[in-house]
């Protein structure tokens, strides 16, 4: 089946500096995308979300940056700070579905000081 | 505003044994999601319910697992019996309009469930 990945696991980043986190998803179909993060004892937090017809979108300190082309998201956050530490998920709405969402696997974020 | 409630935030119980959890979504929103993650895994949807209806249980293992959404609002979800395997936190989230919209889903804090 498809689903949505991450390419990696692990990314440990200074204060300060800017982070990416990439997320490869293979359905063609879906038509949403967004980034979760999840902190240790809690539940996914919404981040920020795009939608197919877009290429970026930005928030508060984040980005995300979509390319159907390849099928890549990403997500940019920008002077990182200590708090960010968490785990980040990328999910598609199968829009076929209703509002569905399959998750990625993950990528935990950690700051150093 | 009260964010999703999920009870109880631990449980430990022995293989083959019942056990339930209950989720309490936030005020109004008529879309209720149940979501297993297993450790170092991004959620896997359940069950999702719009009001009282199941619209989606294709991936609840019905030979053990049951859920309920009486009156709309709270729901519980069941396992019985309990295997080894089922061992993972389960996520309750809720949405105002589901299936009209791809609007937000808020994730309650998860039940975290150990099965020895």
């Amino acid at each position: 089946g498809e689903s949505v990945g991450l390419h990696l696991p692990t990314l440990s980043v200074q204060e300060g500096d800017n982070s990416i986190i990439n997320c490869a998803y293979s359905n063609s179909a879906s038509d949403y995308f967004i980034w979760y993060k999840q902190e240790s004892g809690k539940g996914p937090q919404f981040i920020i979300d795009i939608r197919s017809n877009m290429d970026k979108r930005q928030g508060q300190r984040v980005t995300v940056l979509l390319n159907k082309t390849v099928k890549h998201l990403s997500l940019q956050i920008a002077a990182t700070q200590p708090g960010d530490s968490a785990v980040y998920f990328c999910a598609e709405n199968w829009g076929e579905y209703g509002n569905k969402l399959v998750f990625g696997a993950g990528t935990i974020l950690r700051v150093k000081s | 505003e009260a964010g999703v409630v999920q009870s109880p935030r631990y449980k430990i119980i022995e293989k083959k044994q019942p056990v339930a959890f209950w989720c309490n979504p936030i005020s109004g929103h008529n879309t209720l999601y149940w979501y297993r993650q297993n450790l170092g895994q991004g959620p896997e949807l359940l069950i999702r319910y719009e009001n009282e209806e199941a619209v989606d249980d294709s991936q609840l293992p019905k030979d053990r697992f049951s859920a309920e959404r009486l009156k709309g609002v709270d729901s519980t979800l069941k396992i019985q019996p309990a295997e080894l395997g089922d061992s993972a936190v389960y996520l309750c989230a809720s949405s105002e309009y589901g299936t009209s919209g791809r609007d937000e889903q808020y994730f309650g804090p998860g039940t975290r469930l150990t099965v020895t």
